[in-house]
């Protein structure tokens, strides 16, 4: 039972490429999420989804994208990086929707250039 | 809307010492709220956890009360450790919401 996994580990972007940030968990979860940590901002909500084929903005969605296809993959689409992305991202998921418990990743930290 | 406050950091203490963390939120109705860790490199995990007024949740020695009349959730623990050294995020969902609102997180450095 790996629990949530996420890749990279670490992304060096230039201003304007595009990339996905995968994320992935082996525990059934109906929901997952993708949080940005940011220093003395705490983390902000992106996007989520309370199952496959559902998913909503939260906080700060501008310049990102998802999809949830199946219930173990929720990625995280940069369309065209910014260096205000550059941040931790962080996946996470939860059995239900009272996120009575999230489990999270080890994050990505992603640099744009 | 929704929000969390937290103490600013950074807080360093020596072992044994007792740590308080200040945690205080805006919500309408009754939400859950949250106390979670992440020590250095990893994920944030999930502390402790109360869901109505004057719930105490508790884990690993730490302690936290759902206080209505003050809303606070403040973190405490009694006897710290050098493993204990991590950043502590308050939390918070309100009934019926997908999210949870953060604090900005408050860095606490135990040193032997």
């Amino acid at each position: 039972n790996a629990g949530v996994t996420q890749t990279p580990k670490f992304q060096v972007l230039k201003t304007g490429q595009s990339m996905t940030l995968q994320c992935a968990q082996d525990m059934n979860h109906e929901y997952m999420s993708w949080y940005r940590q940011d220093p003395g901002m705490g983390l902000r909500l992106i996007h989520y989804s309370v199952g496959a084929g559902i998913t909503d903005q939260g906080e700060v969605p501008n310049g990102y994208n998802v999809s949830r296809s199946t219930t173990e993959d929720f990625p995280l689409r940069l369309l065209s990086a910014a260096p205000s992305q550059t941040s931790v991202y962080f996946c996470a998921s939860s059995p239900d929707r009272g996120l009575d418990e999230q489990y999270f990743g080890p994050g990505t930290r992603l640099t744009v250039t | 809307g929704n929000s969390v406050t937290q103490m600013e950091g950074p807080v360093t203490l020596s072992e044994e010492a007792f740590l308080t963390i200040n945690c205080t939120y805006t919500a309408t109705g009754y939400p859950s709220l949250f106390w979670y860790v992440q020590y250095p490199g990893e994920g944030l995990q999930l502390l402790l956890k109360a869901t109505k007024a004057d719930d105490k949740g508790s884990n690993k020695g730490f302690e936290a009360t759902y206080r209505k009349e003050t809303t606070s959730f403040h973190l405490e623990k009694g006897s710290v450790q050098v493993s204990d050294s991590a950043v502590y995020f308050c939390a918070l969902r309100r009934a019926g919401d997908y999210k949870l609102s953060f604090g900005a997180g408050t860095t606490v450095t135990v040193r032997a």
